[in-house]
């Protein structure tokens, strides 16, 4: 069955850094790699999206990278803020009918 | 658009008692996802819709979860008779997916959070 890590559930770093989560799945090669973005007590929101025939995706201070061959997709935030903390979450189409699943999220506080 | 709109935010009930879920998608949307949130489980996907027709419902849990689209605005979900282990976050998402339009982006409601006592 299809399986969706995310590098860890907590993950800290101080203003200004770069926060590097990491996606990893197996058994399937989905067509699509998505990011959302959860606070406290909210829905999840879409961030970005990533095809797997594309390795990059940018949008303002993040970044996204796709590795089919490794199974992995990467999420980069670059001068983190105290407003980035939040759950991050990333979703592979792992159905015939596009279905979303979703990996079980990384926690990111960014220290001022 | 007011987004996805779901009812009720938060619902406390005992168990063996019938619970509703509601939830009304973005206009113009064709496809309808029940997603649930736990802490130790993360979000799993429970059932999909397509132009109001269950795709795929291989992640309902027992046959005490039915999950029903009569109208391209309305989906329900019910639990019957609900146990302890049901209290989660249950979220509705809508997408555009297969109109043409989009990239299958999830736009989710803000969830009802269940307590079955």
């Amino acid at each position: 069955s299809q399986k969706i890590e995310q590098n860890s559930e907590a993950l800290n770093i101080q203003e200004g850094k770069t926060a590097t989560l990491t996606c990893n799945y197996t058994n399937y090669s989905p067509a699509y790699l998505q990011w959302y973005r959860q606070d406290p007590g909210r829905g999840p929101v879409f961030l970005l999206l990533i095809r797997e025939n594309e390795k990059e995706k940018r949008k303002e201070r993040l970044k996204v990278t796709f590795d089919t061959t490794l199974k992995q997709s990467l999420f980069h935030i670059t001068a983190s803020q105290p407003a980035d903390s939040a759950t991050y979450l990333c979703a592979l189409d792992m159905g015939p009918g596009n279905q979303f699943y979703f990996g079980t999220g990384t926690s990111l506080t960014v220290i001022p | 658009d007011a987004g996805v709109i779901q009812s009720p935010r938060h619902e406390v009930t005992e168990m063996g008692q019938e619970v509703t879920l509601r939830c009304k998608p973005i206009s113009g949307h064709n496809s309808l996802f029940w997603y649930r949130q736990t802490m130790m489980r993360g979000l799993e996907l429970l059932i999909y819709f397509n132009n109001n027709v269950p795709i795929d419902d291989s992640g309902m849990p027992e046959d005490r979860f039915s999950a029903k689209m009569p109208n391209a605005s309305f989906s329900t979900l019910k639990i019957q008779p609900s146990e302890p282990r049901d209290s989660a976050v249950y979220f509705c998402a809508s997408s555009g997916l297969g109109s043409g339009t989009n990239t299958g982006e999830l736009f989710f409601g803000e969830g009802s959070r269940l307590t079955v006592l």
